[in-house]
Formats: structure tokens, C-alpha cells, sequence
């Protein structure tokens, strides 16, 4: 059954060093995107890094980039040189091509993230 | 830019009414979903639909149901509210496209106290 999986609820990380927010998924869909979306205290979500099941290469996006183990079904977001701005919530989501036509998206409990001066 | 509108941010119901969700998208997604957001639990999709044709249970649909009459306009309907719906609810939608790639944009969200 699809599923995502983040096991850890809360972070604690100082600012300027990294962080590696965890992500499991299952699917058998051989064709599948992964994602990583933050939520600040704001509320809205914010797209952050894709990963296709496909790609060759990990994604990076400026501070971010996704570790990405499809043998062992992860996708971990990794946040380089933290920032107080990156305290937030994190969602890592899966999106499956299983439907003809609708998309499934699907996403994980979330990790917040508190970054300390 | 894409605008995913709610129509209510925050709501207060009571137990057993009939409440509706409104969310219009005005850049002609296909896809267009309904999650609810709750503490600990992250987002869980409840329903999710490919244009009008096509509507779809997620994974949490009890007590739940949608209507799409239009392409722009989802809806979620709780028959009879219970205290247990009290929640934050996200809508979303979604440029089928080609590839995978296609992210998703949210509305803003609503709050919805079930009393």
C-alpha cells in the first residue's frame, strides 16, 4: 500500500549546521515523484525539491537537496547551513502515476524543525 | 499564479449539521484534492478528483463525501458533523501536465471547530 513515513516529530538544530530530515515511502507504482514542502507558522505550504523515480541524479535546490535511495526507499531532505527562517514544519509527499487519469497524492506526518541561535 | 481559494477560513459548527467546504482554482487543474491537517498526524488526504468525471476516496473518506459539478470548484460535505472532524482542512490542486513534476498549490486553508 502507498504509505510515507517520517519518524521523527521534532528537531533541534543549531543555526549553520546541517540537518537531514528523514523520509520512507512504499509504493508499487515503478513511476512515482517525491517531494519535500515546508509549512512555517504561517500555514502555507511551500514547495521545497522534486525527485522523480526516474532521475539519475539527487535533486538539490540552492540549501536544499534530497538523498535519495530508491533501493531502500528513502528520501531524505537534507538542509544545508540552517537558518532561524528554516523552523518550520516539513512534509515530505508522494505523488503515484497508478491512476489513469488522477494523480494520488499522499504525504507524511511532518517533522518541526527548530532551528536555535 | 495560481490561486486556490477557500471560501471560509474559520468556521464553527455544530455536532450534526450539514456543513460544506467550498475551494475554486482558477487555473483549469484537472486534479483537485481535499486533506485534512491534524497535530501529529500530518496531512490526510480524504478525496481527490480528475475533473468532473472522476472523484475518488482518499485515505480517511468516512464521514465524508465531495461534489465536482465544475472544473474549478470542489467541495467537501460532512453529512453530519461530528467532534471529531474538528480540524484544519486544506484543498489543493493540480496541472496534470506531462511528468510527475507538476507541483501541488494549496489553498489557505480552513478551520473548521465541530462543538
Amino acid at each position: 500500500a502507498q504509505k510515507i513515513t517520517q519518524t521523527q516529530p521534532g528537531m533541534f538544530v543549531q543555526e549553520k549546521e546541517a540537518v537531514t530530515l528523514d523520509c520512507t515511502y512504499d509504493t508499487s507504482d515503478p513511476s512515482y515523484g517525491l517531494f519535500w514542502y515546508k509549512q512555517p507558522s504561517s500555514g502555507e505550504m511551500i514547495f521545497l525539491i522534486y525527485q522523480g523515480s526516474y532521475d539519475q541524479q539527487n535533486a538539490t535546490e540552492g540549501r536544499y537537496s534530497l538523498n535519495f535511495q530508491k533501493a531502500r526507499k528513502s528520501a531524505n531532505l537534507v538542509i544545508s547551513a540552517s537558518q532561524l527562517g528554516d523552523s518550520a514544519m516539513y512534509f515530505c509527499a508522494m505523488r503515484e502515476t497508478g491512476y489513469s487519469s488522477a494523480s494520488k497524492i499522499i504525504f507524511g506526518s511532518g517533522t518541526r524543525l527548530s532551528i536555535r541561535p | 499564479d495560481v490561486k486556490v481559494t477557500q471560501s471560509s477560513r474559520y468556521l464553527v459548527k455544530r455536532t450534526g449539521e450539514k456543513v460544506f467546504l467550498e475551494c475554486v482554482q482558477d487555473m483549469d487543474h484537472e486534479n483537485m484534492f481535499w486533506y485534512r491537517q491534524d497535530p501529529g498526524l500530518g496531512l490526510r488526504l480524504i478525496y481527490f478528483s480528475y475533473d468532473v468525471k472522476m472523484k475518488e476516496k482518499g485515505d480517511i473518506p468516512e464521514g465524508y463525501s465531495v461534489s465536482r459539478e465544475k472544473k474549478e470548484r470542489f467541495s467537501l460535505i460532512l453529512e453530519s458533523a461530528s467532534t471529531n472532524q474538528t480540524s484544519m482542512y486544506l484543498c489543493a490542486s493540480l496541472n496534470s501536465g506531462t511528468g510527475l513534476r507538476n507541483t501541488i498549490y494549496f489553498g489557505e486553508g480552513s478551520w473548521l471547530t465541530v462543538v
